[in-house]
C-alpha cells in the first residue's frame, strides 16, 4: 500500500462549480501537508500548505487536514478554465523528512 | 528575476556514460531538492539539501548522488545511467529549511537513456 493516495482522475466540472480534490494516508505521523498544481509541460508550483491539522484558506483554495481519518482536502471555488491542471497532494513527517507525493488528479474545468 | 535554472532541458545519453544535470537557484533558499516524475507515478522526491553541505535521501535515491557545495547550486549526479531512470528530473529550492514555503521548481530536464 502507497503511503500517500490520490484518486487520478480526471476530473471534469463545469464552470464556476465548487472542486473538492482529495488524498488519503495511512502514517498518522505526517504533520506537513502540502498542495501543487502542474500545468501541462511546466514544473509544479507550491499552491499551500499545512502544518498538523485544521483549514487554511488561500483566496479561492481552501486546504483541510483531518487527521482522525488520514484525509486531506483541497476545495476550488468559483473554479476556471485556467484552473485546469494536475493537481498534486504531498507530506512530510518532519521539518526535516522528505516529501512524499500523491500520484496526482488531473482536473479539467470545462467552460 | 527569481529562478530556478537546470541544464540541460534536453539529454539523451547512452547507458553507463556519467553525466550531470545542473540546477541553480538565485534566491539565497536554503532548501533545495530533485524530483522524478514518471507517468502514474506521480512525482518522487530523489535527495534533498537543507542547506549548504548537508543533503539526504528522498523516496528514490538509488544510482543518484548530489552534492551542495554552494548555497545556490545543487547538481544531480549520475555516474552511471540506466534505461529506467529515464524520467522527467525537476529542480526546486524553497525559501525555508523546510521545503514547504515558497517553493519554486525549475522547468524540467528531459532525461532519456538508451
Amino acid at each position: 500500500q502507497k503511503e500517500v493516495e490520490q484518486d487520478p482522475g480526471p476530473l471534469s466540472v463545469p464552470e464556476g462549480a465548487i472542486v473538492s480534490l482529495n488524498c488519503t494516508y495511512s502514517n498518522s505521523a505526517f504533520q506537513y501537508f502540502m498542495w501543487y498544481r502542474q500545468y501541462s509541460r511546466k514544473g509544479p508550483e507550491l499552491l499551500m500548505y499545512t502544518y498538523s491539522s485544521g483549514n487554511k484558506e488561500d483566496g479561492r483554495f481552501t486546504a483541510q487536514v483531518d487527521k482522525s481519518s488520514k484525509y486531506i482536502s483541497l476545495f476550488i471555488r468559483d473554479s476556471q478554465p485556467s484552473d485546469s491542471a494536475t493537481y498534486l497532494c504531498a507530506m512530510k513527517y518532519s521539518s526535516a523528512s522528505k516529501i512524499i507525493f500523491g500520484s496526482g488528479t488531473r482536473l479539467s474545468i470545462r467552460p | 528575476e527569481a529562478q530556478v535554472t537546470q541544464n540541460p532541458r534536453y539529454l539523451i545519453t547512452v547507458t553507463g556514460k556519467k553525466l550531470t544535470v545542473t540546477c541553480s537557484q538565485n534566491m539565497n533558499h536554503e532548501y533545495m531538492s530533485w524530483y522524478r516524475q514518471d507517468p502514474g507515478l506521480g512525482l518522487r522526491q530523489i535527495y534533498y539539501s537543507m542547506n549548504v553541505e548537508v543533503t539526504d535521501k528522498g523516496d528514490v535515491p538509488e544510482g543518484y548522488k548530489v552534492s551542495r557545495k554552494e548555497k545556490r547550486n545543487f547538481p544531480l549526479i549520475l555516474e552511471s545511467p540506466s534505461p529506467n531512470q529515464t524520467s522527467l528530473y525537476f529542480c526546486a529550492s524553497s525559501l525555508g529549511a523546510t521545503g514547504v514555503t515558497e517553493a519554486f521548481f525549475g522547468q524540467g530536464t528531459r532525461l532519456t537513456v538508451v
